[in-house]
C-alpha cells in the first residue's frame, strides 16, 4: 500500500528565508510523485509533479529513491506562500495517495 | 467558471438522513475522483469513475455509500443513514488521463 509521510504539521518561516517541506513515500514499485497547494480559501491545485522537473513560483523539488523523498524547497519565501501543502503519490493504478498536510505561514 | 463544481457547498442533517452531492466535472474530462477530507488530514480516496464506469472504491466507501455517473458526464454521490463520523469535506475531482482539477468541496455536517 502506498504512504505519504509529512512529518510537519505546521511551518513558520520569515519572508526572504529558504523554506523546504518535506515528504517521504513508501512505495514497492516508481510511483508519480505530486506538490499540491490550498491557499486560504481556495480549492486543492496542482502546484508541480517529479516527472516535469519544473520550477513553479520558485518552488523546486527533486525525487530521492534512494531516501524515498520528494522535499519541496524554495530558495527565498514570500508571503504569499503561506498556504496548506500536501504532497501525494500516484502508483500504477489512478489513486493519488495524499499525505496529512503541511500548513506553511511565511511572516513578514 | 469552467472548473470543477460541486453541490451543495455546505449541507447540515440529522444523522440517521440520508443525503446526495452532485459533482460537475470539466466537460471533455472522462475520469472523476471523489475524496474524503476530514479535520488534519489530506484528502482520502473513495472512488473513480472512466466515463460511466466505477472502476475503483476504497475500502472506506461502506455499504451506506454509493456514488454513480450515469451519462459519462456529473457524478453523485450519497450516503445513506449518515452517521456523525460521515462529517467532512467531499471534494470531487475530474482528469483528462492527466492532472487533476478539484471541486471546492462539500461540507457535510451530521448533527
Amino acid at each position: 500500500a502506498q504512504r505519504v509521510t509529512q512529518p510537519e504539521k505546521l511551518l513558520s518561516v520569515f519572508k526572504g528565508a529558504p523554506v523546504e517541506l518535506k515528504c517521504n513515500y513508501s512505495y514497492s514499485g516508481s510511483p508519480e510523485l505530486f506538490w499540491y497547494v490550498q491557499y486560504s480559501r481556495q480549492r486543492l491545485q496542482l502546484l508541480l509533479r517529479h516527472i516535469s522537473r519544473e520550477s513553479i513560483k520558485g518552488f523546486t523539488a527533486d525525487l530521492n529513491k534512494g531516501e524515498t523523498s520528494f522535499h519541496l524547497k524554495k530558495p527565498f519565501a514570500q508571503e504569499e506562500d503561506s498556504a496548506m501543502y500536501y504532497c501525494a503519490s500516484r502508483g500504477s493504478n489512478y489513486k493519488l495517495t495524499f499525505g496529512k498536510g503541511t500548513l506553511l505561514t511565511v511572516n513578514p | 467558471d469552467t472548473g470543477v463544481s460541486q453541490d451543495p457547498r455546505h449541507k447540515i442533517t440529522k444523522r440517521g438522513q440520508n443525503v446526495t452531492f452532485r459533482c460537475d466535472p470539466i466537460s471533455e474530462h472522462n475520469r472523476l475522483y471523489w475524496y474524503r477530507q476530514t479535520l488534519g488530514q489530506g484528502p482520502e480516496f473513495l472512488t473513480y469513475f472512466q466515463n460511466e464506469a466505477q472502476l475503483e472504491k476504497s475500502r472506506l466507501l461502506s455499504d451506506r455509500f454509493s456514488a454513480e455517473r450515469p451519462k459519462g458526464s456529473f457524478s453523485t454521490l450519497e450516503i445513506q443513514r449518515t452517521e456523525q463520523g460521515d462529517s467532512a469535506m467531499y471534494l470531487c475531482a475530474s482528469s483528462l488521463d492527466g492532472d487533476r482539477y478539484f471541486g471546492s468541496g462539500t461540507r457535510l455536517t451530521v448533527v
